[in-house]
């Protein structure tokens, strides 16, 4: 079977960095991705990994180890407007399957 | 570019009446189309998927189920509806080669 962990809450002050931790057990693996959830709205694609190492895009950086089946998410320079939930998702020899994701509070 | 649509944006059904669902993909052939629903503080749980026409794969037994009548659409359908099908449902699709997934904005049935 298939096993996503992350935190359920987090929260951290605007300007400062922060780190979202998902570790993961999977029959097979295809990908690790990272999906930003406003509350109220759909998921929304932020990174995907399939090698190890990390992938910057901006103010987002996303790390995969895929010998520890450990990713995290790093968000720079928090905003407002980052306070969302951030799922994590890894997808095996299935469709993706999702943690429950990570609800990020970001305060001033 | 691609866009998917999905409707209605809010639904209120009472317990035991039928639901239907639809999902459309535009400007992409033979998509991998998919159904999630996220019950309150619950994570995205996977109903069904397919990848092709006619093509249904079931994740979850219950009283739902899913059809693909054409290549770009996705119906999702109820019978009688239960107290505990109250969620967001989320249609999505992906080209199937290892690229994420993209959704639709979304289904909150309410079941009164």
């Amino acid at each position: 079977g298939q096993n996503i962990d992350q935190p359920t809450e987090m929260t951290a002050t605007e300007g400062a960095i922060v780190q979202i931790n998902c570790t993961y057990q999977t029959s097979g693996f295809n990908g690790l991705f990272w999906y930003q959830q406003h509350a109220g709205e759909a998921p929304t694609f932020l990174s995907y990994n399939v090698l190890d190492g990390l992938e910057e895009k901006g103010r987002f950086s996303s790390f995969l180890s895929r010998s520890k089946g450990y990713s995290y998410l790093l968000l720079k320079e928090l905003q407002m407007k980052d306070s969302a939930s951030y799922l994590c998702a890894v997808k095996g020899n299935t469709p993706l399957v999702f943690g429950k994701g990570t609800r990020l509070s970001v305060i001033a | 570019s691609q866009t998917i649509h999905q409707w209605p944006a809010t639904l209120v059904q009472p317990v035991g009446s039928p639901l239907s669902l639809e999902c459309t993909v535009e400007g992409t052939s033979n998509p991998n189309l998919y159904w999630y629903r996220q019950a309150a503080g619950r994570g995205l749980q996977l109903l069904f998927y397919s990848v092709g026409i006619g093509q249904i794969s079931s994740e979850v037994p219950q009283n739902l189920s899913a059809s693909r009548p054409q290549d770009r659409q996705f119906i999702l359908s109820s019978k009688k509806l239960l107290l505990s099908d109250s969620g967001f449902y989320l249609c999505a699709w992906s080209t199937g080669t290892g690229d994420g997934y993209t959704f639709g904005s979304g289904t909150r049935l309410t079941v009164v």
